[in-house]
């Protein structure tokens, strides 16, 4: 079974300052999709940013990038700028190209101190 | 944002009783899954469906039942709550192209607390 892993219970950033929060996963298979997902404090959940496997550049999204290491199993994702409102609990998770399923790490809580 | 709906936001229901919640979707979206949420366990999923009438079990699904009678539907039900079950749910919705399964969108989520 896939298994999605944050390592980083909780993290913090300055105001304006970038901050980067690590993802690995593990699986057998070669094609697959990796999300980051924002939950703020209304507890909305959020698409952050996607990455299809087989795409060797990286994601980016405005003020938020993905490094993804297909080798080592990595998808971190890096906030530039941080901005107060991006304080909230980040997930990553993973899912199968064929799959209609995801699996979610445990998530990562992310301060932003002005 | 995804049309999604749960309702209620928040029950508060004591031990045994049984208890529905409800998402509702304007997107005509094929998926629908129910998740829990809960410290240290990120969100799991209990059921999910791939069509009106066809369900399957995720990872968590002991204690609930689903059901999808029309398309915009999706019914988390309890049979009979149990303390354990105190969680928020989320529903999540995702279409299909080209034969690929889409993102995932999620509803607000639905408080609840088994008494």
């Amino acid at each position: 079974a896939q298994t999605v892993t944050q390592s980083q219970p909780e993290m913090s950033v300055q105001e304006a300052e970038t901050v980067t929060l690590s993802c690995t996963y593990d699986t057998s298979e070669s094609d697959y999709y990796l999300f980051w997902y924002k939950q703020p404090p209304s507890r909305q959940m959020i698409l952050v940013i996607r990455q299809e496997a087989y795409k060797q550049q990286n994601a980016t999204e405005n003020r938020f990038s993905v490094n993804f290491q297909k080798a080592a199993k990595s998808f971190s994702l890096k906030i530039s700028d941080s901005q107060l409102g991006d304080a909230a609990m980040y997930f990553c998770a993973y899912r199968e190209s064929s799959g209609d399923k995801l699996t979610f790490g445990t998530g990562t809580r992310l301060a932003v101190r002005p | 944002d995804a049309g999604i709906t749960q309702s209620p936001r928040h029950k508060v229901t004591e031990t045994g009783t049984p208890v529905t919640l409800r998402c509702h979707q304007t997107e005509n979206h094929r998926y629908m899954y129910w998740y829990r949420q809960d410290p240290g366990h990120g969100l799991r999923l209990i059921h999910y469906s791939y069509g009106v009438k066809d369900t399957d079990k995720g990872e968590v699904s002991d204690g609930y039942s689903v059901s999808r009678s029309k398309t915009e539907d999706f019914l988390l039900t309890l049979e009979s709550a149990t303390s354990s079950q105190t969680s928020v749910y989320f529903c999540a919705i995702s279409g299909v192209a080209g034969g690929m399964v889409e993102t995932q969108y999620f509803g607000p989520g639905t408080r609840l607390l088994v008494l």
